[in-house]
């Protein structure tokens, strides 16, 4: 199973860029990666999911570098409602317990 | 659409109480489940998944078990609780693994 590691907190302010970076240094050929939101007491909601290059949806982008050695969520023009914190999983899908979560990061958002 | 009920939302049991926590799953069949629990500022850690009907995975050795008796049900039990299982306990879901897991709202356990 492939580890993350990723910085433990993060401060930004409303109407800035955020990057996360999460590191992957043995991350398998199958594995995909995997960028989960949780706000206190609720449970983890899915943001996106990349394998190589460049994701991108409503919420989020994902880049990938070639190696695929790390990843970099990027949350353009942050709120105050983006403070959370932000799990970067890596596996194969397709098998069922692969899926791990880490410390995450712990993003501030402020005004 | 698919919608996943997970309950009690917070729940206070003594020491040596025993523990059921009911997850369903709507909308869906054949869904994958899981339960995972969160301590206090700490990541999830996967404590049972199953693929199907009576199909049971464990993760993590300890006095907790998981059942399914239906497609879209499952339960997660204790004899005896302990003062370590205090936490957050979080039912998901998944059909398509490349479309991430969908989380109930979570149970928050605590054991006094």
């Amino acid at each position: 199973l492939a580890k993350t590691t990723q910085p433990i907190s993060m401060d930004s302010y409303e109407g800035q860029e955020v990057n996360i970076t999460c590191s992957h240094n043995n991350i398998a050929t199958n594995d995909y990666i995997t960028w989960y939101q949780q706000f206190p007491s609720q449970g983890p909601r899915f943001i996106i999911q990349g394998y190589k290059t460049k994701v991108t949806n409503e919420v989020a982008s994902l880049f990938i570098p070639a190696d695929r050695k790390s990843s970099t969520l990027s949350l353009p023009r942050v709120s105050l409602s983006d403070t959370a914190v932000y799990y970067c999983l890596v596996g194969f899908p397709y098998n069922n317990n692969d899926m791990r979560f880490g410390a995450g990061t712990r993003l501030t958002v402020k005004p | 659409s698919q919608t996943i009920h997970q309950w009690p939302a917070t729940l206070v049991q003594p020491v040596g109480s025993p523990l059921s926590l009911e997850c369903t799953v709507e909308g869906t069949s054949n869904p994958n489940l899981y339960w995972y629990r969160q301590a206090a500022g700490r990541g999830l850690q996967l404590l049972f998944y199953s693929v199907g009907i009576g199909q049971i995975s464990s993760e993590v050795p300890q006095n907790l078990s998981a059942s399914r008796p239906q497609d879209r049900q499952f339960i997660l039990s204790s004899k005896k609780l302990l003062l370590s299982d205090s936490g957050f306990y979080l039912c998901a879901w998944s059909i398509r693994h490349r479309d991430g897991y969908t989380f109930g709202s979570g149970t928050r356990l605590t054991v006094v």
